[in-house]
């Protein structure tokens, strides 16, 4: 059973625009929310999160959106660079248990910025 | 900056053998963690620890053990390597609540 889902495996923007980029949550303990970039044969890196208190994180040209009642989490990047060209994984934790935080994460969609 | 390192960038071991992969983290985090990378399925959780000698089973641990036995390292063992482990490893720390930081990864090939 997935509990975080990227449901485009692929994403192709022009260089300028905006790149959105959506996750859908299933598990509602889940109340942390994180982005990931990975280039290949690198290991991810992370971007940028959200706590399930907010609804909006703003970081620069990115900025990720939590609709909670919806399950949805969006990534907006703008304006789209030829650098943005990566995989981003959607990650989510429920941070309530004590111990450590294991993330669970989506399978990852692939952003192309065309030029 | 957070560092973490992993002992391999590629490795390739044969069908059988044991497997040791390394990880250390500079930024005395008290969470460490092992995921393997494969396309089409995503990041899954193999195994966890937060706290020295102290470890949790993730979400995919069958065929795999863990060692912490400083804060700094932990170290992932296949214990008889089969090929369906051939995979990208990737290594995560990080401060209880917040957001992991993952090393450059092992590409492991079984044969």
């Amino acid at each position: 059973d997935q509990q975080v889902k990227q449901n485009s495996p692929s994403l192709s923007v022009q260089e300028g625009r905006i790149s959105i980029l959506n996750c859908d949550y299933t598990n509602s303990m889940f109340d942390y929310f994180l982005w990931y970039k990975k280039y290949p044969a690198e290991g991810p890196t992370f971007l940028i999160s959200i706590s399930s208190i907010k609804d909006k994180n703003e970081d620069g040209r990115f900025t990720v959106f939590l609709n909670k009642s919806a399950k949805h989490l969006s990534l907006h990047i703008v304006p789209s660079q030829p650098g943005d060209s990566a995989v981003y994984f959607c990650a989510a934790s429920d941070r309530s248990g004590g111990g450590a935080d294991g993330l669970t994460f989506g399978k990852g969609t692939h952003l192309i910025i065309q030029p | 900056d957070v560092k973490v390192t992993q002992s391999s960038r590629y490795l390739v071991k044969r069908t059988g053998e044991k497997v040791f992969l390394e990880c250390v983290q500079d930024m005395d985090h008290e969470n460490m963690f092992w995921y393997r990378q494969d396309p089409g399925l995503g990041l899954r959780l193999i195994y966890f620890s937060y706290d020295v000698k102290m470890k949790e089973k993730g979400d995919i641990p069958e065929g795999y053990s863990v060692s912490r036995e400083k804060k700094e390292r932990f170290s992932l063992i296949l214990e008889s390597a089969s090929t369906n482990q051939t995979s990208m490893y990737l290594c995560a720390s990080s401060l209880k609540g917040y957001e992991q930081y993952f090393g450059p990864g092992t590409r492991l090939t079984v044969t």
